[in-house]
């Protein structure tokens, strides 16, 4: 069955605008998290939905949203942009948010460059 | 606070050599523990867990076993391979919150033929 998909792959923005990221979980799995991945943050875990409703949420600024679809489709909205928010973005689906049992399947991410 | 440590690299190893990745962790009651992979370009892929003490994840050579009573959750592999070069994380899911998993800052190896 096909993974996580995000789109896009790559992005290239100027401060003060917006951006949207796209991420398709794998067939049939209802919860997704958004990570952002700094080199000098590490992995930063940035919020998680399930059933179309926010479950959990990292230490981001306001300017972090996202939301789900009905068919688990997630999005995630950055606003008006800092050179900070330069990052690969990432996100994982789990089958329900459990994954203690099931571990994450992270797609392949979205590399933002803010200039 | 929950938190992983996880040994600083650049780790690089020649081919067939025995790799340890070391890693600790601070949490409260019985987290999950996982090692994840980041091959250059690529998302992170699951490379083995384990949920309760004592338990020993394995795959494609490369184990780890949770120990409660040091913390520690280290990564080893008796022979090594050019192909297992990349970025190592150590995680964990605190006990009763599977949702927020914390990464460990992740150790890149190195394997040299």
């Amino acid at each position: 069955k096909a993974g996580v998909t995000q789109t896009p792959r790559y992005l290239i923005k100027t401060r003060g605008q917006q951006v949207t990221l796209s991420c398709s979980p794998i067939s049939g799995h209802r919860s997704v998290s958004w990570y952002q991945q700094t080199p000098g943050q590490g992995l930063q875990f940035l919020f998680e939905y399930f059933s179309e409703t926010q479950r959990n949420k990292g230490n981001f600024p306001g300017r972090f949203s996202g939301r789900q679809f009905s068919n688990s489709r997630s999005e995630m909205n950055v606003s008006t942009l800092e050179l900070g928010d330069s990052a690969l973005y990432l996100c994982a689906s789990s089958l329900v948010p459990d994954s203690a049992n099931y571990g994450y399947t992270f797609g392949s991410g979205t590399r933002l460059t803010v200039v | 606070g929950n938190s992983v440590t996880q040994m600083e690299g650049p780790v690089t190893l020649s081919e067939e050599a025995f790799l340890t990745i070391n890693c600790t962790y601070t949490a409260t009651g019985y987290p999950s523990l996982f090692w994840y992979v980041q091959y250059p370009g690529e998302g992170l892929q699951l490379l083995l867990k384990a949920t309760k003490a004592d338990d020993k994840g394995s795959n494609k050579g490369f184990e780890a076993t949770y120990r409660k009573e040091t913390t520690s959750f280290h990564l080893e592999k008796g022979s090594v391979q050019v192909s297992d070069s990349a970025v190592y994380f150590c995680a964990l899911t605190p006990s009763g919150n599977n949702n927020d998993m914390r990464f460990g800052a992740g150790t890149r190896l190195t394997v040299k033929p």
